[in-house]
């Protein structure tokens, strides 16, 4: 099976960066997404690593260490519009294709 | 047309109601799925459907009926459902073989 971690919630402050971490153990490995969730809203594609590094995309980046099963969503200049839930789904090797998704963290920009 | 459509956005419902959910996308897509979200849970994965064939069952109880006439329409028909099911019901879609999932708005589901 697979397990995904990633913290409940976090605050930031408008202006100011705040990085998400999601940590998983899955039998195998075959790329890790993060979505964006407003509340009452469908989840939208953010990002996808299957490589180790980071992929930067604007305000948002994402990195993967696949050794250390570990990745982290990097949002710079936040916004109050950043406030919202951000899911880290892993796909493993091998069967299904689809992904597992975690908790989801919810993150709320103050003023 | 928004990419994935899901109707209706609420619904309430007794126990012993029937009543569907229904999902249309609009990408041209192949691949649709139904996912369960509760409060505080991960997304749940109920139905994936492959060029109308069902591909996978995660285990849901036989109280929630997929079916899928066509690559661009999905339905999830449920019946003497429980106060736990109440959740939002999301739809997704995409094309087999690429990495992203559309999703729609959902359905909030209350069974009362």
């Amino acid at each position: 099976g697979q397990n995904i971690d990633q913290p409940t919630e976090m605050t930031a402050t408008e202006g100011a960066i705040v990085q998400i971490n999601c940590t998983y153990q899955t039998s195998g490995f075959n790329g890790l997404f993060w979505y964006q969730q407003h509340a009452g809203e469908a989840p939208t594609f953010l990002s996808y690593n299957v490589l180790d590094g980071l992929e930067e995309k604007g305000r948002f980046s994402s990195f993967l260490s696949r050794s250390k099963g570990y990745s982290y969503l990097l949002l710079k200049e936040l916004q109050m519009k950043d406030s919202a839930s951000y899911l880290c789904a892993v796909r493993a090797s091998g069967g299904s294709y689809i992904p597992t998704f975690g908790r989801g963290t919810s993150l709320i920009v103050h003023p | 047309e928004t990419g994935v459509t899901q109707t209706p956005r609420h619904l309430v419902m007794g126990m012993t109601n029937k009543k569907s959910l229904k999902c249309e996308q609009h990408l041209g897509h192949n691949a649709m799925y139904w996912y369960k979200q509760s409060a505080k849970k991960p997304l749940e994965l109920m139905f994936v459907y492959n060029f109308k064939e069902q591909t996978e069952n995660n285990s849901v109880p036989s109280r929630f009926s997929p079916e899928c006439p066509n690559s661009s329409h999905l339905f999830l028909h449920l019946h003497t459902l429980q106060p736990e099911d109440s959740a939002l019901y999301l739809c997704a879609s995409s094309q087999v073989g690429t990495d992203e999932q559309y999703f729609g708005p959902g359905t909030r589901l209350t069974v009362t």
